[in-house]
């Protein structure tokens, strides 16, 4: 089955720098790479999602690219701000090419004034 | 639009009881996925129901069980539960099962099992 490794577990970071958080997937079927950010006791929500025929998707600050071939796909987000700090989890869409999604282990981002 | 909703959000069992929790989908979504998130992980997948008929299940004992209804809620049931099964489960819906499908997800029910 699918396996999606996430690095780093934790990041830190001061306000206005760059983050970046990096995944790579195993099943080479998967076509769908979603990030979502879950705050502490809330539901993980959707920031941003990149689809194979895409090399690169952005909005405002925050950014993914993925890279098939290698097998791998990273968020970055630009200018972070206070509120950006969260636990960021990237997925890939498996087994096979269904869609439900295989996990990271996630990536806890603090963002310091 | 009201998002994926679940109820109950807390729950307190002990060990060998049974549990049911409930999903209901954003309106016009005809597939729910169930995952379990431990605390410092990420969601783990549980179940994929489309149209009412179970279409994907992932790696967790026949304890584990859910069904869909006519109108797209859904139901984890959990039987003769462990400590390891103090979780968030989480419910998603997504318009339908395709791959490249969004999931949204609702807030969670937080199980303890004592």
């Amino acid at each position: 089955g699918e396996n999606v490794e996430q690095h780093p577990s934790t990041l830190s970071v001061q306000e206005g720098d760059s983050a970046v958080i990096k995944c790579t997937y195993s099943d080479s079927a998967s076509n769908y790479f979603p990030w979502y950010k879950q705050e502490l006791g809330k539901r993980p929500q959707l920031i941003i999602d990149i689809r194979s025929n895409v090399g690169e998707k952005k909005d405002q600050r925050i950014a993914v690219t993925l890279n098939k071939t290698a097998k791998h796909f990273s968020l970055h987000i630009t200018e972070t701000q206070p509120e950006d700090s969260a636990v960021y989890f990237c997925a890939a869409s498996g087994p096979s090419g269904y869609s439900t999604l295989t996990f990271g282990k996630g990536t806890m981002l603090l963002v310091s004034p | 639009d009201a998002g994926v909703t679940q109820s109950p959000t807390h729950l307190i069992k002990t060990r060998g009881q049974h549990v049911t929790l409930r999903c209901s989908p954003i309106s016009g979504h005809k597939s729910v996925s169930w995952y379990q998130q431990v605390l410092g992980q990420g969601p783990q997948f549980i179940f994929q129901y489309y149209e009412k008929e179970e279409r994907g299940r992932g790696n967790f004992p026949d304890r584990f069980s859910a069904r869909q209804f006519p109108n797209y809620s859904s139901e984890l049931n959990v039987n003769a539960l462990l400590l390891g099964d103090s979780a968030l489960y989480l419910c998603a819906s997504s318009l339908g099962i395709a791959d490249q499908e969004t999931q949204y997800f609702g807030p969670g029910t937080r199980l303890l099992v004592l």
